[in-house]
């Protein structure tokens, strides 16, 4: 099984809805993050967190929000969806003490 | 100036081919660094690490240049397993990694 599970893994939705992306891991690590690549560019911070209290904005997180719900999970939300959101969607984790991180399979998501 | 350039390729190279990339970082203070591949829309993994010493791991070289502020990642004796975007990484801090954009390779028979 995959350490880092994300769904869902492609999602097309219309102007104006909620839409929550999922991530789930196993870890064991205290470090999540959100991230989204579009076309041509390198992978952009969303959100991230470092425990269950701690929630911290990224260079891009305009549009979104996050919940810990739990150590091992950690939700993407688009409040009202909007075209330019369209793009593919990480979710990463990283033990304390190691910089590297590990990513999960990714969800796509197109905003109609 | 993005942080973190790549020549975005692509790069079509033979089987058995040595391919280099190079990626320039822009902050001096940065203090790890990596390079991850990325298969067609899937999750970037990593490769490797990039030591100051430079580091080889099979047929994969990696060096730092911190005076000049780049990295280069080696290949050697190319497969056509090897065919992916290569993702230069430059970390400042834990909640600081910076991505380049990517070097597409594709390694032809």
């Amino acid at each position: 099984d995959a350490d880092v599970t994300q769904t869902p893994r492609n999602r097309i939705t219309k102007t104006g809805k909620r839409i929550m992306l999922e991530c789930s891991q196993t870890k064991g690590h205290d470090r999540m993050y959100w991230y989204r690549q579009d076309p041509g560019l390198g992978l952009q911070l969303i959100y991230y967190s470092f425990d269950v209290k701690d929630i911290n904005k990224g260079e891009i997180s305009d549009g979104y929000s996050v919940s810990r719900q739990a150590q091992a999970k950690f939700s993407l939300s688009l409040e009202s969806a909007i075209p330019n959101q369209t793009a593919l969607y990480f979710c990463a984790t990283s033990d304390v003490g190691e910089r590297k991180q590990y990513f999960g399979p990714g969800t796509r998501l197109t905003v109609t | 100036r993005k942080e973190v350039e790549q020549d975005p390729g692509p790069f079509n190279v033979p089987e058995g081919a040595t391919v280099a990339f190079n990626c320039t970082y822009s902050n001096s203070a940065s203090q790890s660094f990596f390079w991850y591949r990325q298969d067609c829309r899937k999750e970037p993994k990593l490769l490797m690490s990039v030591y100051s010493s430079g580091n080889e791991d099979g047929r994969f070289t990696a060096q730092l240049n911190r005076a000049s502020q780049y990295i280069s990642l080696l290949i050697r004796d190319s497969k056509l397993s090897d065919s992916a975007t290569y993702l230069c990484v430059v970390n400042l801090r834990y909640d600081d990694m910076r991505f380049g954009a990517g070097t597409r390779l594709t390694v032809k028979p």
